[in-house]
């Protein structure tokens, strides 16, 4: 079925280095949407993008939509160890909302 | 604003038995969907209830099944349990509807023995 692809699936970084997860789809997105879970908890809702080659800021998050709204990432400036979790990409490739796998984080100290 | 309450938090069940899962959405949300998260599968979109309605269904069995009352509040039902229906059940109400803005509620963690 039609599906949002998101990698990579864990990603390691030392706590001040950069982090970026990617978020594809094979169809036109009508918008983009971002959660974050942390462990033992359930997704949050950090942003949505609806148009084509939409950047958002949020501190040091920045999230971009492609120009073809099929792609998406969200980059992380200087990992904290606040920022460890799983980072989502939600998009409607069809009729409903279709979450990616989701982007492992994990921050060392 | 209270958030997404669901109940119950943890539920041990028997394969055979059947479950009900409670959700009560934000104040003012009218759209409230249900997802299924186990690690292997991520997150899966069960269905969405709008207004009372179905208003859209995942690809999962008849198994599963769900309602929604008129107050918004919504419930969800499986049936005839087996063992890979263990999950975190995650229920979530919009506003909108259910391809936008979701918030989530802490979910329900099913354990089928």
């Amino acid at each position: 079925g039609q599906q949002v692809m998101q990698i990579p699936q864990y990603q390691h970084v030392q706590e001040g280095e950069d982090f970026t997860t990617y978020c594809n789809s094979s169809t036109t997105l009508s918008n983009i949407q971002w959660y974050k879970q942390r462990p033992g908890g359930h997704p949050v809702f950090l942003i949505q993008l609806v148009k084509s080659g939409e950047v958002k800021k949020q501190k040091r998050l920045t999230f971009q939509f492609g120009e073809a709204k099929k792609n998406s990432s969200l980059h992380i400036t200087a990992t904290q160890t606040t920022d460890v979790g799983t980072y989502f990409c939600a998009g409607q490739p069809a009729r409903q909302l279709t979450f990616g796998s989701g982007t492992q984080l994990t921050v060392l100290p | 604003k209270a958030g997404v309450t669901q109940t119950p938090r943890y539920l041990i069940k028997t394969r055979g038995q059947q479950v009900t899962l409670s959700c009560s959405p934000i104040s003012g949300h009218r759209s409230v969907s249900w997802y299924q998260q186990t690690p292997g599968q991520g997150l899966q979109f069960l269905f969405e209830y709008f207004s009372e309605t179905q208003r859209n269904k995942g690809n999962f069995p008849g198994r599963f099944s769900g309602r929604q009352f008129s107050n918004s509040r919504s419930e969800m039902n499986v049936s005839t349990l087996e063992l890979g229906d263990s999950a975190l059940y995650l229920c979530a109400s919009s506003l909108v509807g259910g391809t936008h803005e979701q918030y989530f509620g802490p979910g329900t963690r099913l354990t089928v023995t």
